[in-house]
């Protein structure tokens, strides 16, 4: 089964430091998404990029974070400036053509922000 | 977007049936259901999904009442390793642009 791969698993970083948190989608999906999920609370929506731009963003995505989709396969999420409360797991999915409407995740990126 | 409401948590043994109802009072027509299901510290799965009547597969079934203001996922025989959050999601039939949105989900417990 096709699946959405993202590295590292678990990423610790001092407050301040950038960081970059790596997807590969599925291939040929052509809609990708990162979503984040705090400790003990539900999964929150942070953007969308479809076609090399945003296509929707949540007030949580500010000018801290950003996308990348650098060479055609993987779709990165950039925090510049970590906060201590950016700590959570980072979700990354992908769909199919437009109509295919099933999202796929990737097994997460555990971010500690000491 | 539509809003869902989920019990926040059932219980159930292994080898009953379990049903998780979401109300969506204000789904719109061109909205459709989906169900999720997340283990601790993995990445939501998809489950089923569906815009009216009755959608079955190898896991489970999706009942849709004729108004779709509610779903019911139903989740033959449990076991144990159906322990788990379950989300319910309504949204747009549209392009992949549109992100879904979860609500807090329904955190089922399987007993032995």
């Amino acid at each position: 089964e096709p699946e959405v791969t993202q590295t590292p698993s678990h990423q610790v970083t001092q407050m301040g430091q950038e960081v970059i948190l790596r997807c590969v989608p599925i291939s040929n999906h052509l809609y990708f998404y990162w979503y984040r999920q705090i400790l003990g609370q539900k999964v929150e929506f942070l953007v969308s990029f479809y076609n090399n731009e945003i296509s929707e963003k949540s007030e949580i995505f500010d000018d801290q974070f950003s996308v990348e989709r650098p060479d055609g396969s993987n779709f990165t999420l950039k925090i510049r400036s970590t906060k201590l409360e950016d700590s959570a797991m980072y979700f990354c999915a992908s769909r199919g053509e437009a109509g295919y409407t099933e999202a796929f995740f990737g097994q997460g990126t555990r971010l500690t922000v000491v | 977007l539509a809003k869902t409401t989920q019990p926040i948590s059932m219980d159930s043994y292994e080898g009953q049936e379990v049903n998780i109802t979401c109300s969506h009072n204000n789904i719109a027509t061109n909205d459709y259901i989906t169900w999720y299901q997340q283990f601790p510290s993995q990445g939501p799965r998809f489950i089923i999904q569906g815009y009216k009547t009755k959608v079955t597969n190898e896991v489970a079934s999706l009942f849709i009442p004729a108004d779709r203001k509610s779903s019911t996922l139903s989740l033959p025989r449990v076991s144990l390793s159906d322990t788990a959050v379950y989300y319910c999601l309504v949204g747009a039939l549209d392009t992949g642009r549109r992100a879904l949105t979860f609500g807090s989900g329904t955190r089922l417990q399987v007993q032995p």
